[in-house]
């Protein structure tokens, strides 16, 4: 199986911050890579897939980057409805597989 | 609009069953692949099982292979998993998703369904 490993477990970050998450995948999965946002009692939001191309909705301070293993999400400008976590996901072979998770958190 | 509606969680005994149901709606329901995946308490993301369009092909986690089984009937739009033996660790919050048009990501969400699995 192919593991999925997030950096940092927790961000502390004020608004306005640019804050950058890393994904990191035990072998290459190409550019087969989700990104999504959790908020506490809600339901996955999904963000970002093929490594790079942003939902439609999503705002434009995000971005995603990377191909092989390793991957990135950046948030340009940090917002308050931000806070949130954030995991990545591969799909590039069964059985697929996600991060252990990034908590954006409020400095 | 994308809705997808889950039912059928519940506390159950561990070896008790249960089976998760997934109302879709708002897109051709039998033209995409169709997930779960689940969330214990207070942990990360677990994918747990998916099915093609068609109905013909399934795949499964290993932690779950052999004892959940996971079906559609297109013609009500609806997503099954059959859950059979189940175990404390099987707790958790079962999402249901929709598969994205280019690829095996997730790209709606049913809010979930709770299975609690406990003496």
């Amino acid at each position: 199986d192919i593991q999925m490993t997030q950096s940092p477990s927790t961000l502390s970050a004020s608004v306005g911050d640019r804050v950058t998450i890393t994904c990191r995948a035990s072998q290459s999965i190409s550019t087969s890579l989700a990104w999504y946002q959790q908020k506490p009692g809600k339901a996955p939001k999904f963000l970002i897939n093929q490594a790079s191309n942003i939902e439609s909705g999503v705002p434009s301070r995000f971005s995603g980057s990377g191909s092989g293993t390793e991957f990135t999400v950046t948030i340009s400008s940090l917002q308050p409805d931000d806070f949130a976590t954030y995991y990545c996901q591969q799909y590039n072979n069964y059985p697929f597989t996600f991060g252990g998770g990034t908590k954006v958190e409020i400095k | 609009e994308v809705q997808l509606l889950e039912s059928g969680g519940g506390l159950v005994q561990p070896g008790g069953s249960l089976t998760l149901s997934c109302a879709a709606s708002g897109f051709t329901f039998g033209t995409y692949v169709m997930t779960w995946v689940r969330q214990a308490p207070g942990k990360g993301l677990e994918w747990v099982s998916s099915i093609t369009g068609t109905g013909g092909t399934t795949y499964y986690a290993d932690s779950v292979k052999g004892r959940f089984t996971l079906s559609r009937d297109n013609s009500k739009n609806t997503l099954y998993l059959q859950m059979n033996g189940l175990r404390v660790e099987d707790t958790a919050l079962y999402y249901c998703a929709k598969d994205g048009t280019t690829g095996f990501y997730f790209d709606y969400w049913g809010q979930g369904t709770l299975v609690t699995v406990s003496s």
